[in-house]
């Protein structure tokens, strides 16, 4: 059975930093590329960040370009997302999502599988 | 990287059908035949609906069907039940291991 949990989101003051982990099971995880969503309280869903299987391609959405940074550590099973000069519009629920296939371009471009979430509150 | 544009609620009576529109720009929906939909129950991790435009995940009900046309994407359930009563997302790669999610549409079955 495939499971995305992720964990290591909670309440940081506004200019912080947050570094946020999914552990993945019940599949090959270095087969498949891996990506982060997000969705702000009351608002839809938000592609933040992905990764391909090899860490050979990534990708930011605009808004986090330069502040987050998507990584994977293939041996251990895990992705992380490092989150620097957070601001209140980073507040979310941070979905970590298995893609269908190793990459996007030509290949499953689809989340498969998602975790439960880790909630991200940035608040002085 | 503009969010894909999608009607914000679309409401339709059991055993009806109904369309979700996506629409994007050359950059994602017109480029590539990678639009998937994602239904999403609040609480809930979101679900794969349909996949590469007209796919079906295995266990999917076939009463979800999709479709593209230029730069528009679009999800129809047909014979509506109280059960999809959630909210709908359209996604699109967008070129260089990015991709874009529509603004969502939620559904009310009445």
């Amino acid at each position: 059975e495939v499971q995305l949990v992720e964990s290591g989101g909670g309440l940081v003051q506004p200019g912080r930093s947050l570094r946020l982990s999914c552990a993945a099971s019940g599949f090959t995880f270095d087969d498949y590329g891996m990506h982060w969503v997000r969705q702000a309280p009351g608002r839809g869903l938000e592609w933040v960040s992905g990764i391909t299987w090899n860490s050979g391609n990534i990708g930011y959405a605009d808004s986090v370009k330069g502040r987050f940074t998507i990584s994977r550590d293939n041996a251990k099973n895990s992705l992380y997302l490092q989150m620097n000069s957070l601001g209140a519009e980073d507040t979310a629920l941070y979905y970590c999502a298995k893609l269908g296939g190793g990459y996007c371009s030509g290949g499953p471009c689809y989340f498969d599988y998602w975790g439960q979430g880790t909630l991200v509150t940035v608040s002085s | 990287q503009s969010a894909l544009t999608q009607p914000a609620s679309v409401s339709g009576s059991p055993g009806q059908s109904i369309t979700i529109s996506c629409t994007g720009t050359s950059s994602d929906v017109g480029s590539y035949n990678l639009v998937s939909w994602y239904q999403h129950h609040p609480g809930r991790a979101p679900k794969l609906m349909i996949y590469e435009v007209n796919k079906r995940p295995s266990g999917v009900s076939n009463r979800f069907s999709g479709s593209k046309s230029g730069y528009t994407a679009s999800l129809t359930i047909s014979g509506l039940q109280t059960e999809d009563e959630a909210n709908y997302y359209c996604c699109s790669y967008a070129g260089a291991t990015t991709l874009v999610f529509g603004g969502g549409t939620k559904l009310t079955v009445l």
